[in-house]
């Protein structure tokens, strides 16, 4: 079936870099553009980044644009988020998501603590 | 600050039908139209209706999404207890050139 595994969410200190993944199975992963989209503990969605089919266009929220870079390898299924100069606002679950005219699948999310 | 406005929260009766609304302008909601998705605690969001206002496979029937210039609106008839849940309405937004996400209405079935 369809599935979207997170991995990679830990604790970082402010400042620091995280490079969280994204594994897709059940569908064609190379056909379809894929979504970041975050959660802050007991806050709403907060969408992040988003990556064409074929990697050339990306978009980014202008909470993390120079900061995070949102990349896939469609030879081996998976989507990536590289977190740099992390903030205590970052904190918070990170969700891929699968782009089917709306964010039609989602992943289970992987928690991101930003804490010293 | 989200960029779709929804109310914070709605509480109706077991059986009773929701509105839940989004409201946006004519970057997003208006041109774009709005998808809808519910998130129960503790778990992932899950896609209610798409941006043209579909249904993905399994959706229950009771549950459908239509859109009046840039507000959007969800309805939901026969209130269940599992229909307790966080929705929230999504778009593209074509001057941001970026996805947008109401704050989220929380429903209450009482």
């Amino acid at each position: 079936q369809v599935q979207l595994v997170e991995s990679g969410g830990t604790v970082v200190q402010p400042g620091g870099s995280l490079g969280l993944s994204c594994a897709v199975s059940g569908f064609t992963f190379r056909d379809y553009a894929m979504h970041w989209v975050r959660q802050a503990p007991g806050k709403g969605l907060e969408w992040v980044s988003f990556i064409s089919y074929h990697g050339r266009h990306k978009l980014y929220a202008d909470s993390v644009k120079g900061r995070f870079t949102i990349s896939r390898d469609n030879s081996k299924n998976t989507l990536s988020l590289q977190m740099n100069s992390l903030r205590l606002e970052d904190m918070g679950v990170y969700y891929c998501a699968k782009e089917g005219n709306a964010f039609d699948i989602w992943g289970q999310g992987t928690m991101v603590t930003v804490s010293s | 600050q989200p960029g779709l406005t929804q109310p914070p929260s709605v509480s109706k009766g077991l059986r009773q039908t929701a509105t839940l609304t989004c409201t946006g302008n004519s970057n997003n909601v208006g041109n774009q139209g709005a998808a809808w998705l519910q998130q129960h605690q503790g778990h992932p969001p899950k896609l209610l209706s798409d941006r043209n206002n579909n249904r993905p496979s399994g959706i229950s029937e009771r549950l459908s999404a239509s859109r009046s210039g840039n507000a959007a609106s969800l309805t939901i008839t026969g209130l269940q207890p599992e229909d307790e849940a966080d929705y929230y309405c999504s778009a593209w937004d074509t001057s941001l050139s970026a996805w947008v996400f109401g704050g989220g209405t929380k429903l209450t079935v009482l």
